[in-house]
């Protein structure tokens, strides 16, 4: 199966400091690849997904921004954090058709 | 757009009873359905996938029902431990043919000693 590794696990950062969140997954190629918000007591907020390299896409309009210049590396990043950005972010691997989706331990952000 | 609806209460059980969890979607026909555990500060889990053409799919003590016309599944956890307290997330394949995972919010459950 497959390995999803992300770092770092917690950070704190000040209102408009730059961010930048890596994930790597081991065990598969070529992936689909996620990214996933998910605020206190709230349900999984899809930010971007890619197909492969170079290929983002973005579902919902915000000062957040993803690149995957690897087949197996997928980076959150942002230039000016807000406070809104706040929250539990999740990378995940797989999920394409009838397939589960595997995520990993996901980072603890909290903007300042 | 597709609606997924699980209860936001949490759900409080006493230890050996059966645990149910409903999950409801509106406005799609999904070809199948998922459901994932996450423990706090963890990411997701996944546990069962169940087919539109299933009925029901088991796993140890763990039973899904898939609803089409009702458009519901639920998730019965049997013989329920402390162990088993959690949130447990259902998701969907977005309509459309590309499949990506749509979650419902999750239903917290509590199994009591």
């Amino acid at each position: 199966s497959q390995t999803i590794h992300q770092w770092p696990a917690t950070l704190v950062q000040p209102v408009g400091s730059p961010l930048s969140l890596e994930c790597t997954v081991e065990g598969t190629s070529n992936p689909n690849l996620y990214w996933y918000r998910q605020a206190a007591g709230r349900g999984l907020q899809l930010l971007f997904y890619s197909v492969g390299i170079g290929q983002i896409s973005s579902e919902v309009p915000q000062n957040l921004s993803a690149s995957r210049p690897q087949d197996r590396q997928f980076i959150l990043s942002s230039k000016k954090l807000l406070l809104s950005d706040s929250g539990f972010y999740l990378c995940a691997s797989g999920g394409s058709s009838y397939n589960e989706q595997f995520f990993g331990p996901g980072t603890r952000l909290t903007v300042l | 757009s597709q609606k997924i609806e699980q209860n936001s209460e949490a759900l409080n059980i006493q230890e050996g009873k059966t645990a149910t969890l409903t999950c409801n979607y509106t406005n799609y026909s999904p070809a199948y359905l998922q459901w994932y555990r996450q423990d706090p500060g963890r990411g997701p889990v996944f546990l069962l996938l169940i087919r539109e053409n299933e009925k029901e799919k088991r796993k140890e003590r763990l039973k899904v029902t898939f609803d089409t016309t009702l458009k519901q599944s639920l998730f019965h956890i049997t013989a329920s431990q402390p162990a088993d307290s959690a949130t447990y997330l259902c998701a969907l394949p977005s309509s459309g043919g590309s499949y990506i995972p749509t979650f419902g919010r999750g239903t917290s459950l509590i199994v009591h000693p």
